[in-house]
């Protein structure tokens, strides 16, 4: 079966830090990856998708970017964190051709102070 | 970024009553999804909606698609206190995207 990791769970990072979360997803091949922000007690915001290695689309302008550099992975970074980007990021999947029914993983929490 | 509307943002319900959503559209959908995502967990898949005036059911879940499909209601009898969550819709965007609605909060109090 199908699972999607992510990590990690909660971090809380200095203004101006780096960011890096990881997201990868077993028993599938060639699946599209999603990169959603929920900011406290909001809805879920696309950030980035993805439908193969190296081909990323990003939806909104903004602090972060992202990279698929192997077929279930996919990466969310940024060079200088704001405290805007604080929020819970989902990482999500859906499988090619067999319709649009997405799965997330089970976030990760990113506090910037 | 697109987002879809749902309404209520919150709700708040006694255990045992009803609890009904709804979200609206501005286009005509192919299908439409629901999710529920549990206080500090992940959205979860609940179902989808492809015809028209579709209505389908989960024990006490009742999912309906407007016979227009551009609107979607989720309706549950006798909500428990299992039921609390944030309810999404969540609608197709050009051919690899989803996007969600902006949430109905159920709290259920005992």
């Amino acid at each position: 079966s199908q699972t999607i990791h992510q990590w990690p769970a909660t971090l809380v990072q200095p203004v101006g830090s780096p960011l890096s979360l990881e997201c990868t997803v077993e028993g599938t091949s060639n699946p599209n990856l999603y990169w959603y922000r929920q900011a406290a007690g909001r809805g879920l915001q696309l950030l980035f998708y993805s439908i193969g290695i190296d081909q990323i689309s990003s939806e909104v302008p903004q602090n972060l970017s992202a990279s698929r550099p192997q077929d279930r992975q996919f990466i969310l970074s940024s060079k200088k964190l704001l405290l805007s980007d604080s929020g819970f990021y989902l990482c999500a999947w859906t499988p090619r051709l067999s319709g649009n029914t997405i799965y997330f993983g089970e976030g990760s929490w990113l506090t910037v102070v | 970024g697109q987002q879809v509307m749902q309404i209520p943002q919150y709700q708040h319900v006694q255990e045992g009553e009803d609890f009904t959503t709804y979200c609206n559209s501005s286009t005509t959908l192919s299908n439409i999804q629901w999710y529920k995502q549990r206080p500090g967990g992940h959205p979860v898949f609940l179902i989808q909606l492809v015809k028209s005036g579709e209505v389908k059911k989960q024990k006490r879940l009742t999912f309906q698609f407007g016979e227009a499909k551009k609107n979607s209601s989720l309706h549950i009898t006798a909500t428990q206190t299992t039921d609390v969550g944030t309810y999404f819709c969540a609608e197709p965007y050009n051919t690899d995207k989803l996007i969600f609605g902006t949430g109905t909060r159920l709290q259920v109090f005992p």
